[in-house]
C-alpha cells in the first residue's frame, strides 16, 4: 500500500515568516512530486511540480526534493494571509498515471 | 477560458440509484482522473484514464465504473450508490508524458441516504 504522510497541522506562522511544509513517501520508484494548494470548500489547485533531486524555486515558493530520504517539501517565503489553506502534497508513480495525495497540512498564516 | 468542468455540483440521491457524475475538459488533456475526497483520508484516485478506450483502477474503483468515448468527457457512473460514496468528488485531467500536472474540476458534493 502506497503511502503518503503529512502533518495534519495546523501550522501557525506569522505574516512575513516562512512557512515550512513537509511530506514523506512510501514507494522507492515513484518518479513525480507535487504540491496542491486547496482552500476551503474548492477544488485543489497546483502549486509546484518537482521531479529531481535538490530545489526547485517559483517566485515565493520552493519545493525540495530528496529521494533518497523520500521526502519532498515546500517552503513559502514571505507568508501571506492569503496563503492560508490546506496543501497536498501528492506522489506519482514511474509511469505518471497512478498519484496518491497526503491528507494535507493546514496553513494558517497570522496578520 | 481553459477548464475542468463538472456536473451536477450537488447530488442528493437514495441507496441503489444509478447516478451519472459528467466530466469535460477543454485542453485537449489526454490524461483524465477521477477522485474522491474524504475528511482525513485526503484525496484517492478511482479511476484514471490515459486516452480515449483506455481506462484503469486506481486505489479504490469498487462501486464505480468510467467511460472515455471522447478524449474530452469522462463520466464516473454509480450503478447501486450506497451511503459509504458519500463524498465529495473531483475530476481532473492533464497532458501526456511524464510531467501529469493535473488541473481539476469544481467538484461535485454527493449524499446518498
Amino acid at each position: 500500500q502506497k503511502e503518503v504522510e503529512q502533518n495534519s497541522g495546523p501550522l501557525s506562522v506569522p505574516e512575513g515568516a516562512i512557512a515550512s511544509l513537509n511530506c514523506t513517501y512510501s514507494d522507492r520508484v515513484s518518479q513525480s512530486f507535487f504540491w496542491y494548494r486547496q482552500y476551503s470548500g474548492k477544488s485543489p489547485e497546483l502549486i509546484m511540480s518537482i521531479y529531481s533531486n535538490g530545489d526547485k524555486e517559483d517566485g515565493r515558493f520552493t519545493a525540495q526534493l530528496n529521494k533518497a530520504s523520500q521526502y519532498v517539501s515546500l517552503l513559502i517565503r514571505d507568508s501571506q494571509p492569503s496563503d492560508s489553506a490546506t496543501y497536498l502534497c501528492a506522489v506519482g508513480d514511474n509511469y505518471g498515471q497512478n498519484f496518491v495525495f497526503g491528507p494535507g497540512t493546514r496553513l494558517s498564516v497570522l496578520p | 477560458e481553459a477548464q475542468v468542468t463538472q456536473n451536477p455540483r450537488y447530488l442528493i440521491t437514495v441507496t441503489g440509484k444509478k447516478l451519472t457524475v459528467t466530466c469535460s475538459q477543454n485542453m485537449n488533456h489526454e490524461y483524465m482522473s477521477w477522485y474522491r475526497q474524504d475528511p482525513g483520508l485526503g484525496l484517492r484516485q478511482i479511476y484514471y484514464s490515459m486516452n480515449v478506450e483506455v481506462t484503469d483502477k486506481g486505489d479504490v474503483p469498487e462501486g464505480y465504473k468510467v467511460s472515455r468515448k471522447e478524449k474530452r468527457n469522462f463520466p464516473l457512473i454509480l450503478e447501486s450508490p450506497s451511503p459509504n460514496q458519500t463524498s465529495l468528488y473531483f475530476c481532473a485531467s492533464g497532458r501526456a508524458g511524464g510531467n501529469r500536472e493535473q488541473y481539476f474540476g469544481p467538484g461535485t458534493r454527493l449524499t446518498v441516504t
